[in-house]
């Protein structure tokens, strides 16, 4: 079983600000990642899989990196609709999400 | 336009088997490299995996349930059905059925319903 962590848990930040989230496995998984955004009582939405590539209609602050163990989402300057709780989740053998980060207001 | 919505019972007591069924529209799970999936999700917690089913009926389920679930296709409704047998309290979640996006052997979830809540309690 591949184990995965994210990290930070929590995260405060501003709006305006260059955000990083981590995603580490256990074991390599090539560039089988992707990220998810959950906002407060509504379904996760896709915002990058294959570990770089933007799903249609997100926005382009949002990007995605890594290969391997260890990936990276990124939003170079966040927003006001960007406070939520980001996944990864590994497709190696079968689908896995990671804990998840929770991005609040600082 | 893909939707996806969950229907089933809100209340299930210890023990029953749990019965939830995904209907969707704005595509076919007889057309070639179509999947639908089912993930739930425990108040506060993160997002599980459950189950998937490729319109050439192929199955997969979650190793830590696969003793526990079933899932099924009916192509001709548009729905597919996931059955979970002895149903727990720690089983109490919103469970959510989404479209895999078609992409090789990858399993992304790019649209999802709007999830149901499933409180187990006697």
């Amino acid at each position: 079983v591949i184990w995965m962590t994210q990290s930070p848990s929590l995260l405060s930040a501003s709006t305006g600000d260059r955000v990083t989230i981590s995603c580490r496995m256990s074991q390599g998984i090539s560039s089988y990642l992707a990220w998810y955004q959950q906002k407060p009582g509504k379904a996760p939405e896709l915002l990058i899989y294959a570990a770089s590539t933007l799903q249609s209609g997100v926005p382009s602050r949002f990007s995605g990196s890594g290969s391997g163990t260890d990936f990276t989402l990124t939003i170079s300057c966040l927003q006001s609709e960007d406070f939520a709780t980001y996944y990864c989740q590994q497709y190696y053998s079968f689908p896995l999400f990671g804990p998840g980060t929770k991005v609040d207001i600082k | 336009q893909i939707t996806l919505k969950e229907s089933g019972p809100t209340l299930v007591k210890p023990t029953q088997t749990l019965t939830l069924t995904c209907t969707f529209s704005g595509f076919s799970l007889s057309t070639s490299g179509v999947g639908v999936g089912w993930i739930r999700q425990p108040p506060g917690k993160a997002l599980e995996w459950l189950a998937l089913i490729y319109w050439d009926d192929d199955k997969r389920y979650s190793p830590s349930l696969k003793s526990r679930l079933t899932i099924t296709k009916d192509t001709s409704k548009n729905q597919v059905v996931l059955t979970m047998t002895n149903m727990d309290p720690v089983d109490t979640a919103t469970y959510y059925c989404a479209h895999r996006l078609d992409l090789a052997a990858a399993v992304y979830f790019d649209y999802w319903g709007q999830g149901t809540l499933v409180t187990v309690s006697s």
